[in-house]
């Protein structure tokens, strides 16, 4: 079945950029996402793309994706403490039964 | 605009009792969706409905049943509660036109 791998942990520091990386294997993907969970939350959807574009620029957010490579990822501008949370890449396929498929989640941390 | 609504927020069971998890939204959305999330394995599907009368499992559908009577209504039930069903449990729907999927707020559950 799908599979979509995302590392577990990023730390970076308040300012920097942060890029969180997802690798997906179903060529049938239709869009991919981006979620955000903060703690004890439900999920917060970031943004999206669709499998034809390579890039899409939301504000402070840049997502990035490698069709070929099946490498979707995220760029968070100018990290702030309130971008610590948990993200989700997550993919769906054609069809109007299509499940999402979700990653294991980063866990991102901004450190002062 | 009350979205995906969950109830409970939180409960605590003991092993071998019964509960229904309730989930509705109010977007007219054909598919709905239930998951768990489980530390470092992300969101797994446990069942899934693509409109009324219409349910299918997912990743992990055993120990759980859904019905889908009604367009805003996807209850899902535990039928004997069981410690491995400690979770944190997100209800989600989607329109079939719009790919975007959006979440309730979980309802986070422990079995004794």
């Amino acid at each position: 079945g799908e599979d979509v791998e995302q590392s577990l942990f990023l730390s970076v520091r308040e300012g920097d950029s942060s890029v969180i990386n997802c690798t997906y294997t179903d060529s049938s993907s239709t869009y991919l996402y981006w979620y955000k969970q903060e703690p004890g939350a439900g999920l917060q959807l970031l943004t999206y793309i669709f499998s034809n574009m390579d890039m899409k620029q939301d504000q402070r957010l840049t997502v990035l994706l490698n069709k070929k490579d099946k490498h979707l990822s995220l760029r968070i501008a100018d990290t702030q403490t309130g971008d610590s949370a948990i993200y989700f890449c997550a993919e769906i396929g054609t069809g109007t039964a299509s499940k999402l498929t979700f990653g294991t989640g980063t866990r991102l941390q901004v450190t002062l | 605009n009350a979205g995906v609504t969950q109830t409970p927020k939180f409960q605590v069971l003991k092993t071998g009792q019964s509960m229904t998890l309730q989930c509705a939204q109010d977007m007219n959305h054909e598919y709905m969706s239930w998951y768990r999330q489980d530390p470092g394995m992300g969101l797994r599907l446990i069942h899934y409905s693509v409109g009324a009368g219409i349910t299918d499992q997912g990743e992990v559908p055993n120990g759980y049943n859904v019905s889908r009577s009604t367009t805003e209504d996807f209850p899902l039930r535990l039928l004997s509660a069981a410690p491995s069903q400690t979770s944190v449990y997100f209800c989600a729907s989607r329109g079939i036109a719009k790919n975007i999927q959006y979440f309730g707020a979980g309802t986070r559950l422990s079995v004794l």
